[in-house]
């Protein structure tokens, strides 16, 4: 059973726009939150994460929203570049040693 | 430099044969991690080692083995009982198993035939 989703297999986007991508998990327990981008045949690289006592997290272009009630998380990057077209993966933790991914959405964002 | 190293990239195996993929750390980590990655699933976790001498099964450790004899290497092993292991494996390291982010090898991409 998925306990973190992404419900969106891809999304296409003008450079210079707003690109947001979400992700919804299962578990409570989940404390522990990140953001990973990969490019085919490459590993993940690490992005952004947040904890789940804030609801917000920046880093430069790259904000991570946090709706514990919801138990929702989104990444929103501004403005989007191409070099920003990848797969994003969403992952959560709780208090144990493992990480649970989701399917990875898809970007692609137009020049 | 530090970080976490993957060999080979690029694997063929016969179907039946074992085969071991390394992965090597020097970023002093405690836990390392196995992922197996298919087109549509994401990321599954084959089994995950948080000090030496010790591992956990994850969602999907059927067919394959690990050892962790030393800090620095983690290698996992695709026996002949794993039906379907043509797939992307990728390994992780992290140094807080509470908080913090895992460091992701360039992954190996095997195909039995």
């Amino acid at each position: 059973d998925q306990q973190v989703k992404q419900n969106s297999p891809s999304l296409s986007v003008q450079e210079g726009r707003i690109s947001i991508l979400n992700c919804d998990y299962t578990n409570s327990m989940f404390d522990y939150f990140l953001w990973y981008k990969k490019y085919p045949a490459e590993g993940p690289t690490f992005l952004i994460s947040i904890s789940s006592i804030k609801d917000k997290n920046e880093d430069g272009r790259f904000t991570v929203f946090l709706n514990k009630s919801a138990k929702h998380l989104s990444l929103h990057i501004v403005p989007s570049q191409p070099g920003d077209s990848a797969v994003y993966f969403c992952a959560a933790s709780d208090t144990g040693n493992q990480f649970y991914f989701g399917t990875g959405t898809s970007l692609t964002v137009i020049p | 430099d530090g970080g976490i190293t993957q060999s080979p990239k690029y694997l063929f195996r016969k179907e039946g044969q074992n085969v071991t993929l390394s992965c090597e750390q020097n970023l002093n980590h405690d836990a390392m991690y196995w992922y197996r990655q298919d087109p549509g699933q994401g990321l599954r976790l084959i089994y995950y080692s948080q000090i030496v001498n010790d591992f956990q099964k994850g969602d999907i450790a059927e067919g394959y083995s690990v050892s962790r004899e030393k800090k620095e290497s983690f290698p996992l092993t695709v026996t002949s009982a794993q039906k379907n292991p043509t797939a992307f494996y990728l390994c992780a390291s992290r140094w807080d198993p509470g908080r913090a982010e895992a460091f992701f090898g360039q992954g190996t991409r095997l195909t039995v035939v």
